[in-house]
Order: C-alpha cells, then structure tokens, then sequence
C-alpha cells in the first residue's frame, strides 16, 4: 500500500536552533499538507501545497517558518529559530482532490521536541 | 467556520463492550465526514468516511452514519477489542477549506 513518507521521526533540538522536517507524497498526489498536533489536540493546518504552489499558509507563522515544494514532488518544512512551543508532531498529508473528499493520507509524523 | 465538537474523552471499556463516540459538525456547505484513527506514536489513518447525507462509512467493524438533520456522525463499534485502543479524530472537509479535525477522543479497551 502507498505510503506518505516523513523523517525524521524524532527531532529534539535546542531552542533558536534551525531545524527541517521531509516529507514524500504517494505518487500521484498533488496536493500536500502540512499539519501540527500538539499533544492531546486535533492536527491544525500550517501550509497546503496545490503541485509546487501554495494554496493556503494562512496559519502558517512567517517569521519563523518556511515551506517548499519546488518540484512539486516531495515538500520541506522549516523552522527557524524553534522555539520552545513548537514542541509538537508535525504530520504531512497528501490527497488526490484538492478538496479532500477521498480523505487524506498521512505520514507517521515527526515528533519535535525543543529543549 | 466549519468545525467539528467531539465527545470529550478518555473512554475506558471492557473488552466486547459497545462503543459509540459523539461527533456534531458546523458547516455552511454540504462536506464529507470522516473518522480517522491515530495509534500512539504514528499519524492518522483514514477509517471510514462518508461524502452525503444518510451515506453510512464502514470499515473493520466500525460504522458512521451521516445524519444531516442531526449534523452528527457518531461512530460506533458491536464490539470492541483490546487492539482498537487509540485515538480517534472526528474531521470534515468541503470545497471551500481544508479538513478540520475535532479534538479526539482516546479509547482504551481492557482485556
């Protein structure tokens, strides 16, 4: 079965650190998201890619974060400096409708810890 | 804003037992409902979903129904076993905006 692939899937870093999370969609997805989940709440939309466009990064923090899809392909989360509330698991999803009527499928995750 | 309010957890059953958790939804539009499973550690998974009114999502053993006079979608299990411990999120998504998950409810199964 596809699978959305992400790494690292742990991350601890120190605070004002740069650090950078990966993510690969199933083949053929062109739509890719990005989500946080802080521990105990529902994931909550930063970015989502349409091919290497962006669509939505309405939540997305600009002064810290950052998100590239150059190729339309696989995408790249970035955060600098971290800083300690970013502690969370960032969950990157793929779909076959922009809409998400299928639903999505998302990878394992990369769990952040900022120390 | 379309939202999504599930029933507040934890929920702790014996094994066998019957399972529902509550989901209401709050859309402008007509969005499809889904119910997604998060095991500790791994991201969600899709479990079942439903696109229109009256649909029914089923999958291993779970079912939803999409109830628009209700605005609801209650999961709900015959019987639960130790294996269906997790977290499980209520979400919807319609054309206009991204999918808005509630904020789960955790599940434990006793033997």
């Amino acid at each position: 079965e596809a699978e959305v692939a992400q790494s690292p899937r742990y991350k601890i870093t120190e605070k004002s650190q740069a650090v950078a999370f990966w993510c690969d969609p199933i083949s053929g997805h062109a739509t890719l998201y990005w989500y946080r989940q802080i521990l105990g709440q529902g994931p909550e939309l930063l970015v989502q890619f349409q091919d290497e466009s962006v669509v939505d990064d309405s939540q997305l923090p600009k002064d810290r974060f950052s998100a590239e899809r150059l190729k339309g392909v696989d995408s790249t989360l970035k955060i600098q400096p971290a800083e300690l509330g970013d502690s969370a698991m960032y969950l990157c999803a793929s779909s076959l409708s922009p809409q998400g009527n299928y639903g999505y499928t998302f990878g394992s995750g990369t769990r952040l810890t900022v120390v | 804003g379309d939202s999504v309010t599930q029933m507040e957890g934890p929920v702790t059953l014996s094994e066998e037992a019957f399972l529902t958790i509550n989901c209401t939804y709050t859309a402008t539009g007509y969005p499809s409902l889904f119910w997604y499973v998060q095991y500790p550690g791994e991201g969600l998974q899709l479990l079942l979903k439903a696109t229109k009114a009256d649909d029914k999502g089923s999958n291993k053993g779970f079912e939803a129904t999409y109830r628009k006079e209700t605005t609801s979608f209650h999961l709900e299990k015959g019987s639960v076993q130790v294996s269906d411990s997790a977290v499980y999120f209520c979400a919807l998504s319609d054309l206009s905006n991204d999918m808005r998950f509630g904020a789960g409810t955790r599940l434990t199964v006793k033997p």
